[in-house]
């Protein structure tokens, strides 16, 4: 079954680190992999898509890797900000499957 | 660009009533998907279209579910009657050029059956 975990749901650092964010999958003939934030009561925003071809994508302050073979993302943000705090959410799209798989979601939250 | 929008932003309704979500997903975009997200079930594609046309429903819950795309700038879902457990936020998003392409969201409308 195609699945993807984010681990944790929940983190809490202080303003001005920089982290990590995870993101596993089951089988890795993945097509490509998407993360976003959700803000509350808000809806969804596109950060980086990662094809199954690259390893890695930068946008900003935020870059993202792809491992196949081990079934890993990352989400790097670096410096965080208090507005950064957010839920962040990772979908994977297999070659057998158009749909995004979603993960639960990680909820950032950065203290000032 | 404006991004995808959606209306309207909340909607609360009493149970049997009809329900009309509008969406204008972004100018270009070939595709567009219509999603629910509860606290159970997290984010559920209901239905896709590709230049207008539905292409995939079988994520519509029942035949209380409908949706439309009249043209490639609007798009409405409707649930006629509705029910308490239609509750949740409704999420419109669009891609340019393929299914597997990066989708973008709108704000979603957030509705509540009384």
């Amino acid at each position: 079954k195609q699945e993807v975990t984010q681990i944790p749901a929940a983190l809490s650092v202080p303003e001005g680190e920089n982290l990590v964010l995870n993101c596993s999958f089951t089988d890795s003939a993945i097509y490509n992999l998407q993360w976003f934030r959700q803000d509350p009561g808000k809806g969804l925003t596109s950060l980086l898509l990662i094809q199954s071809s690259q390893r890695e994508q930068t946008s900003g302050r935020l870059n993202a890797s792809l491992d196949k073979s081990s079934g890993r993302s990352t989400l790097y943000i670096a410096a965080s900000q208090p507005g950064d705090s957010a839920t962040y959410l990772c979908a994977v799209r297999w070659d057998s499957n158009y749909q995004l798989i979603w993960g639960a979601g990680t909820k950032l939250i950065i203290k000032p | 660009d404006a991004g995808v929008i959606q209306s309207p932003r909340h909607e609360v309704t009493e149970m049997g009533q009809e329900v009309t979500l509008r969406c204008k997903p972004i100018s270009g975009h070939d595709y567009l998907f219509w999603y629910r997200q509860t606290m159970m079930r997290g984010l559920e594609l209901l239905i896709y279209f590709n230049n207008n046309v539905p292409i995939d429903d079988s994520g519509m819950p029942e035949d209380r579910f409908s949706a439309k795309m009249p043209n490639a700038s609007f798009s409405t879902l409707k649930i006629q009657p509705s029910e308490p457990r239609d509750s949740a936020v409704y999420f419109c998003a669009s891609s340019l050029a393929s299914v597997f392409g990066e989708q973008f969201f709108g704000p979603g409308t957030r509705l509540t059956v009384l």
